[in-house]
């Protein structure tokens, strides 16, 4: 069974300041995707991550994957108060079609003025 | 920019009664899911369909869900007899043909068994 773990489930940082969401999944994987969640909405994907070193940047978001060691990162960098959301990493883990996606508990992220 | 529309927003049902969830996918979509989570959780599997049947279900989904896409853009899940446990926000999302892509998903419905 697929298990895709995050930490830190729970992240309040200063604005300005830099971090890292680490997504660690236990079965191969080539597909790996980051979606936001703000209270009470929708998933609304950030990035799709196909293949070993794929790094992917949108404005202060960095998101990288690596196969082998079944790892994937979301970098923070000089947050602000607009980040302030929960972020999931999700797993697809099959070539086949339609497969469905793992996702991880997810990391409520505060940004704090 | 098109996107995956569900109604209703908010469903609110007895123990025991019947549900239908409605969900329209983005028009040139042809994989199509529902996802659930309970407050405060991960977002869960329940069901993919691709091609008019379902494709892979999870454990969550028993005998008493069933999907359908009865005309061609809606698709629907339903929960027979509904229990407690049942209340969670219910997602549908779906996607286009290349496996490159992400899942688009709805704004959700907040599904609450009283």
């Amino acid at each position: 069974e697929l298990k895709v773990e995050q930490n830190p489930l729970f992240l309040s940082m200063q604005e300005g300041k830099n971090y890292t969401i680490y997504c660690n999944y236990s079965t191969t994987s080539d597909r790996l995707y980051w979606y936001r969640q703000d209270p009470g909405k929708s998933l609304e994907s950030l990035f799709v991550l196909l293949s070993n070193g794929a790094v992917k940047q949108e404005g202060r978001l960095m998101a990288s994957l690596d196969t082998k060691a079944r790892l994937s990162t979301l970098h923070i960098t000089a947050a602000v108060h607009d980040l302030s959301a929960t972020y999931f990493c999700a797993v697809r883990p099959g070539e086949t079609s339609g497969s469905r996606l793992t996702f991880g508990e997810g990391t409520q992220l505060t940004v704090n003025p | 920019e098109p996107e995956v529309t569900q109604t209703p927003s908010h469903q609110v049902t007895q123990m025991g009664q019947e549900v239908i969830l409605r969900c329209v996918p983005i028009s040139n979509h042809l994989y199509f899911y529902w996802y659930r989570q309970i407050l405060g959780q991960k977002v869960e599997f329940l069901v993919s369909f691709y091609n008019n049947e379902i494709s892979e279900k999870s454990e969550i989904f028993d005998d008493q869900f069933s999907v359908e896409r009865p005309d061609g853009s809606n698709f629907t899940l339903k929960i027979r007899s509904t229990k407690l446990e049942d209340s969670a926000m219910y997602f549908c999302a779906s996607r286009g043909w290349t496996g490159n892509q992400p899942q688009h998903f709805g704004d959700g419905t907040r599904l609450s068994i009283l």
